[in-house]
């Protein structure tokens, strides 16, 4: 069965520090991978996305991911970090084109940025 | 601008009753989603529906019960028989997975609290 696991609860970074949240996967095919962020009340928001292709992808925000197979991981980077990126962020996967399914989310992670 | 409208934002449920969380959807998607969020859990997935009038159970479906007879609307009762319903309900929407695997577009939730 598909999985996500996002081992860092809560992370906190100074402002203008670089970032990395980490987000290992198990799927015994492609994996369809995403990022979202969600404020306090909020829905969620997709940073981005990867099906194919480069294993660099870039998103809004200044925010990028890179899919290493071998690794099974989908990490999520920032250059620098601003006040506002504070939030919850929830890696999925997406099983492809089987029958049936939906996104599966990791449990998420907090990130606090101090001035 | 397109787009899922949750509603209402807040919702409080007395024992015994069964209460109605709506989902309108204005993307022309045809697949409609239902998850619970619990702090520290991540999103379950409770109820999905890749087309009118037909939909499945996702991971949590117990006490919950949905009807799809428009596309646009993909409404959520809380059962009588849901024991812990306060949580966060969000609302989401795609392509189906049959045509790719896209990323689902999130309504801003609702927050469902037992008095």
């Amino acid at each position: 069965a598909q999985s996500v696991t996002q081992p860092d609860i809560h992370i906190t970074v100074s402002e203008g520090a670089s970032l990395e949240l980490r987000c290992n996967y198990s799927y015994g095919a492609t994996p369809y991978l995403f990022w979202y962020v969600q404020s306090p009340g909020q829905g969620l928001q997709l940073l981005l996305k990867y099906f194919s292709g480069d294993t660099l992808v870039q998103g809004i925000k200044g925010f990028e991911a890179e899919f290493k197979r071998s690794q099974s991981s989908f990490n999520l980077r920032k250059p620098s970090v601003h006040w506002s990126d504070a939030a919850e962020y929830f890696c999925a996967v997406g099983a492809g084109n089987q029958a049936g399914t939906a996104l599966i989310f990791g449990k998420g992670t907090t990130l606090s940025v101090s001035s | 601008d397109g787009g899922i409208t949750q509603s209402p934002k807040y919702l409080f449920r007395k024992e015994g009753q069964n209460v109605t969380l709506s989902c309108e959807q204005n993307l022309n998607h045809d697949a409609m989603y239902w998850y619970r969020q619990d702090p520290g859990q991540g999103l379950r997935l409770i109820y999905y529906s890749q087309i009118v009038n037909d939909f499945q159970k996702g991971d949590i479906a117990e006490g919950y019960s949905v009807s799809r007879e428009k596309k646009e609307s993909f409404p959520l009762t809380v059962t009588s028989a849901q024991k812990n319903p306060t949580a966060f309900y969000l609302c989401a929407s795609s392509i189906p997975p049959g045509m790719g695997n896209q990323p689902q577009h999130f309504g801003d939730g609702t927050r469902l609290s037992i008095l």
